[in-house]
């Protein structure tokens, strides 16, 4: 069965420094994989997505992911951090009957 | 504007009492979904729907019905609600057909107490 990992519970990175959420995932075939973020008390936004291609993707909000097959892979990076980047953040599978597989989500602090 | 609408926002109530959160978007999407979230867990399919009076079982489907007679309507179902459904619900949709089946957009979640 399709599963997400996502290692750290907790990051907490000064504003302006880099940033990244690692996601590992286990999936047989040729994964569709997805970044959203949960803002407090908000539903859940896209990120960014890979389906196939470039193993680099680019998002909104100045994010980018770069799958890697060989790991298993799809690790979110951002270059500089802004206050308004603290949220949850969720990476996701795409799984059979068109579900989403979640992980369990990595909590962003940012400190001014 | 395209959106996902859930009712409520949110709700408390007593074991045992009947609810319905009703779900709607107004995308004219095919597909469409309830996950719920807990701490820890991420979120976790309840049940989905390819299409009107198509709905299937996600991962976590007991305790819960679900209907599609409207294409832009999902309604979730607790017949008899118990403390362990305390939970933030969210109902997502998107279009039926490929890939773009899991590109899904979320609606702002409900989040369920019961006492």
């Amino acid at each position: 069965a399709q599963s997400v990992t996502q290692p750290d519970i907790h990051i907490t990175v000064s504003e302006g420094a880099s940033l990244e959420l690692r996601c590992n995932y286990s999936y047989g075939a040729t994964p569709y994989l997805f970044w959203y973020v949960q803002s407090p008390g908000q539903g859940l936004q896209l990120l960014l997505k890979y389906f196939s291609g470039d193993t680099l993707v680019q998002g909104i909000k100045g994010f980018e992911a770069e799958f890697k097959r060989s790991q298993s892979s799809f690790n979110l990076r951002k270059p500089s951090v802004h206050w308004s980047d603290a949220a949850e953040y969720f990476c996701a599978v795409g799984a059979d009957g068109n579900k989403l597989v979640f992980g369990a989500g990595t909590i962003l602090r940012v400190k001014s | 504007e395209a959106q996902v609408t859930q009712n409520p926002r949110y709700l408390i109530t007593v074991t045992g009492k009947k609810l319905t959160v009703t779900c709607s978007q107004n995308m004219n999407h095919e597909y469409m979904s309830w996950y719920r979230q807990d701490p820890g867990l991420g979120l976790r399919q309840i049940y989905y729907s390819m299409n009107v009076e198509v709905t299937d079982k996600g991962d976590v489907p007991e305790g819960y019905k679900v209907s599609r007679k409207e294409k832009r309507n999902f309604p979730l179902i607790l017949e008899s609600p118990s403390p362990n459904q305390t939970s933030l619900y969210f109902c997502a949709s998107s279009w039926g057909q490929g890939k773009s089946s899991y590109e899904q957009y979320f609606g702002p979640g409900t989040r369920l107490t019961v006492t």
